[in-house]
């Protein structure tokens, strides 16, 4: 299993861009790169998926260098309402199993 | 407005009942899962059903029963639980073999007493 590592907590100041860091070492050629967002009481919701370059979504860009060896999760502009825990997951998909959850990052935003 | 139901969202129970969670996804995937979420810990997978057939069972103790009837219900029963068993339990659903990623229900808050 492809472990991730990434901070425990990071705090910022609504409107500036927030960018997490994830590092997976042992990646495997197959797996993805998957991010989620936690609110509290709730279920994660999934922010954006990519496997290798840069990849962008309406919420947040995801860029992976060519080694494939960490991923860093940008949300430009952040406002109160992102203040959740952000999990970075690696995983092929081809076996549910597969699908591990580490401690996340506590992000905080500040007025 | 997530595609994953669970019922009821909050249980409240004591050592010697009986409960059932359950869990319902409308987004036509193949796989389920059953996490367990205790206070300030990461999710752990506890149960995973592939095509209605359990193929993940992460030591879990016997007081909790999985049961998949269709591809697009879950439910995990209860019983003769422990104080430690209260969390929140969360239900998720995905298309296996495709890199989609999990779906997840709001969950359970569970409290034993």
């Amino acid at each position: 299993l492809a472990k991730t590592t990434q901070p425990i907590s990071m705090d910022s100041y609504e409107g500036q861009e927030v960018n997490i860091t994830c590092s997976h070492n042992n990646i495997a050629t197959n797996d993805y790169i998957t991010w989620y967002q936690q609110f509290p009481s709730q279920g994660p919701r999934f922010i954006i998926q990519g496997y290798k370059t840069k990849v962008t979504n309406e919420v947040a860009s995801l860029f992976i260098p060519a080694d494939r060896k960490s991923s860093t999760l940008s949300l430009p502009r952040v406002s109160l309402s992102d203040t959740a825990v952000y999990y970075c997951l690696v995983g092929g998909y081809s076996s549910a199993s597969k699908i591990i959850f580490g401690s996340g990052t506590r992000l905080s935003i500040r007025p | 407005e997530t595609g994953v139901t669970q019922t009821p969202r909050h249980l409240v129970m004591g050592m010697t009942n009986k409960k059932s969670l359950k869990c319902e996804q409308h987004l036509g995937h193949n796989a389920m899962y059953w996490y367990k979420q205790s206070a300030k810990k990461p999710l752990e997978l506890m149960f995973v059903y592939s095509l209605e057939e359990r193929v993940e069972n992460n030591s879990v103790p016997s007081r909790f029963s999985p049961e998949c009837p269709n591809s697009s219900h879950l439910f995990l029963h209860l019983h003769t639980l422990q104080p430690e068993d209260s969390a929140l339990y969360l239900c998720a659903s995905s298309q296996e073999s495709s890199g989609s990623p999990l779906h997840f229900g709001n969950g359970t808050r569970l409290t034993v007493t």
